[in-house]
């Protein structure tokens, strides 16, 4: 079985610090990690992904996320935070199992960024 | 740019009757799913499809159905809707390439039952 952790519920932090945003997963086999945003009324937008290779993966707005094998983690980093920036975060996991590969997601994370 | 369209923004129905989500894709891919959203539940996989009549179930099936006669639509079914499936439906779609691509999203629909 596959899981994904979001720790927190809600991160705040002030415009212009830098943020994170934290995932943690459990796959049996090679992990496929992705971050997705959703602002309010909307559906979920691909922000970024891992599939293999360099272990820091950069996205869109500015976002980034390291990829660290060895603690199971897929934090999303960004070093200058934006009051637009706030909105729902969700962090997902699949992996190569052959077939269809089925996506497990987080339970999300609200960032508020503060003026 | 990959377009995902649910039929309905905001639906507000009565217990017992039968509802209908229609979601279109138009960039031709293979999968489509139909998640709901709940408030510290996260998204959870009701059905998904990987081809034209075909579906699998996915974590909560229990008290839907879904339909894909075309490749592009897919729709998700309340036989007997109830009160525990208020909730925000989101239709997703990706290509069949061994879940490298993400899934791209409708703006969802607010589902209330009465």
């Amino acid at each position: 079985a596959q899981s994904v952790a979001q720790p927190e519920d809600q991160v705040n932090v002030a415009e212009g610090n830098p943020l994170t945003v934290k995932c943690t997963y459990s796959v049996s086999g090679n992990p496929y990690l992705f971050w997705y945003v959703q602002y309010p009324n909307r559906g979920l937008q691909f922000l970024l992904k891992y599939i293999t290779g360099d272990n820091l993966v950069k996205g869109s707005y500015g976002f980034e996320a390291e990829f660290n094998k060895s603690q199971t983690s897929f934090h999303l980093k960004k070093p200058s935070a934006l009051v637009s920036d706030s909105a729902l975060y969700f962090c997902a996991v699949t992996m190569n199992s052959g077939g269809y590969q089925k996506v497990t997601f987080g339970t999300g994370t609200k960032l508020q960024v503060i003026p | 740019d990959v377009k995902v369209t649910q039929s309905s923004r905001y639906l507000v129905k009565r217990t017992g009757e039968k509802v209908f989500l229609e979601c279109v894709q138009d960039m031709d891919h293979e999968n489509m799913f139909w998640y709901r959203q709940d408030p510290g539940l996260g998204l959870r996989l009701i059905y998904f499809s990987y081809d034209v009549k075909m579906k699998e179930k996915g974590d909560i099936p229990e008290g839907y159905s879904v339909s894909r006669e075309k490749k592009e639509r897919f729709s998700l079914i309340l036989e007997s809707a109830s009160t525990n499936q208020t909730s925000m439906y989101l239709c997703a779609s990706n290509p069949s390439t061994g879940g490298i691509q993400p899934q791209h999203f409708g703006d969802g629909t607010r589902l209330s039952i009465l």
